[in-house]
């Protein structure tokens, strides 16, 4: 069965540190990767996504993502946080092979960034 | 641009009334809508993929009955929660993806801000 992991369910990081939000995968095929930030009773914000080409994505926010092929992975990273990142980040995935335009969905992970 | 709007955003309704929620894309067709339900800290759960034009595919374990689901054109799904229980009050989002121009790229999708449903 195809999934995404989000192994975290809460970072804590202090403001003005890097910050790392893991993401782990299981898709057939070629997989297709998203990021989303959800603040407090909103809808889902797209952050960045990874198709194909460079591993390292850039996204919103001074936001990126690295895929690594070989450890099925798709951390999102940011050099240097700040207390507006706090939020509940979902990482997402899609086989490039599917054709229902669903997407699968972590369980999201809780950024907390302490001034 | 692909933006997405869903109203009312917030809805509190007695026990046993139905309760109407759109989704419009504003910017864009939007060949399939999403509906998803979300628990306080917990992750989207998809409810049901709606195609415009065809009936709506439940995901297991969600009533078609209970939530009825419209998406009778490109830019309007309708989710209607008929008869609501207390056991009802989530916070429903909707996304909306296409499969035409600009937009027709790899499954993103692009989400509403969300109904927060209260059933007294």
């Amino acid at each position: 069965a195809q999934s995404v992991a989000q192994p975290e369910d809460q970072v804590n990081v202090a403001e003005g540190n890097p910050l790392t939000v893991k993401c782990t995968y299981s898709v057939s095929g070629n997989p297709y990767l998203f990021w989303y930030v959800q603040y407090p009773n909103r809808g889902l914000q797209f952050l960045l996504k990874y198709i194909t080409g460079d591993n390292l994505v850039k996204g919103s926010y001074g936001f990126e993502a690295e895929f690594n092929k070989s450890q099925t992975s798709f951390h999102l990273k940011k050099p240097s946080a700040l207390v507006s990142d706090s939020a509940l980040y979902f990482c997402a995935g899609a086989s490039c092979a599917g054709n229902n335009r669903k997407l699968i969905w972590g369980l999201g992970t809780s950024l907390a960034v302490n001034p | 641009g692909a933006v997405v709007s869903q109203h009312p955003s917030r809805v509190i309704c007695k026990s046993g009334t139905s309760v109407k929620i759109e989704c419009r894309s504003l910017d864009f067709q939007a060949t399939t809508m999403f509906w998803y339900r979300q628990f306080p800290k917990q992750s989207l759960m998809l409810m049901a993929t709606s195609n415009e034009g065809s009936k709506a595919t439940y995901e297991q374990g969600v009533e078609k009955d209970k939530f009825l689901i419209n998406h009778a054109s490109l830019t309007l799904s309708t989710l209607t929660v008929t008869s609501a229980h207390p056991e009802d009050s989530s916070f429903y989002i909707c996304s909306a993806t296409s499969a035409r121009g600009s937009l027709s790229s790899y499954n993103e999708q692009f989400f509403g801000p969300g109904t927060r449903l209260t059933v007294l």
